[in-house]
């Protein structure tokens, strides 16, 4: 079954407000990636993220891993139109190096 | 720079035809990936390469095979397609210590079986 949860499925946000979407896996994960892919498109790279605990910015996205390398949350402030799309997590759960995707959070912009 | 490249973009198979979907990447990447989108589960690994001529089994690997027979291409070929297998597929490729880098994705190919 699947290892790598993302909740929620689907996000409704309101143009300037905050939202959050997490992703938890039920092992320990060695790293973990982030793609947004936007309606009609592909995925796209975000970030990656390593040690417990680590932190990281990207303009108006904040990116966490939990202490237990088990899960992580993506925060969006201010929420554009531009951030519209699919958010999926990915994390790394093998020693080759494959990752397993969360099924993804979609998030719809109301202006 | 094309980056990676997925042939064709869409197609309508009938049930029990075969195909073949070629994905190229011009970035001298190790790894390369097929993956599967359907609606509410994310992207699902169908199979995976190393390096030139190594393949391996992902999650979803049945009905599927594949071939990497020269580096820079990874093909993924459906022997009797079913209905099942309608979904889009995206090719993926990555470079790195055990792929431990971001992985860059072709732009998908729109497969209906009927």
């Amino acid at each position: 079954g699947q290892q790598v949860m993302q909740i929620p499925q689907y996000q409704h946000v309101q143009e300037g407000e905050d939202f959050t979407t997490y992703c938890n896996s039920s092992t320990t994960l060695s790293n973990i990636q982030w793609y947004k892919q936007r309606p009609g498109g592909h995925p796209v790279f975000l970030i990656q993220l390593v040690k417990s605990g680590e932190v990281k910015k990207q303009k108006r996205l904040t990116f966490q891993f939990g202490e237990a390398k088990k899960n992580s949350s993506l925060h969006i402030t201010a929420t554009q139109t531009t951030d519209v799309g699919t958010y999926f997590c990915a994390g790394r759960i093998d020693s080759w190096g494959k990752f397993q995707f969360g099924a993804g959070t979609q998030v719809v912009v109301t202006p | 720079n094309a980056g990676v490249t997925q042939t064709p973009k869409f197609r309508v198979l009938k049930t029990g035809q075969s195909m073949t979907l070629l994905c190229a990447q011009d970035m001298n990447h190790e790894y390369m990936y097929w993956y599967r989108q359907d609606p509410g589960m994310g992207l699902r690994l169908i199979h995976y390469s190393v390096g030139e001529g190594t393949t391996a089994k992902g999650e979803v690997p049945d009905g599927y095979n594949v071939s990497r027979l020269k580096k820079q291409n990874f093909l993924l070929g459906l022997e009797s397609a079913a209905p099942s297998q309608t979904s889009v597929y995206f090719c993926a490729s990555s470079s790195g210590t055990a792929g431990d880098t971001e992985a860059f994705f072709g732009q998908g190919t729109r497969l209906t079986v009927v």
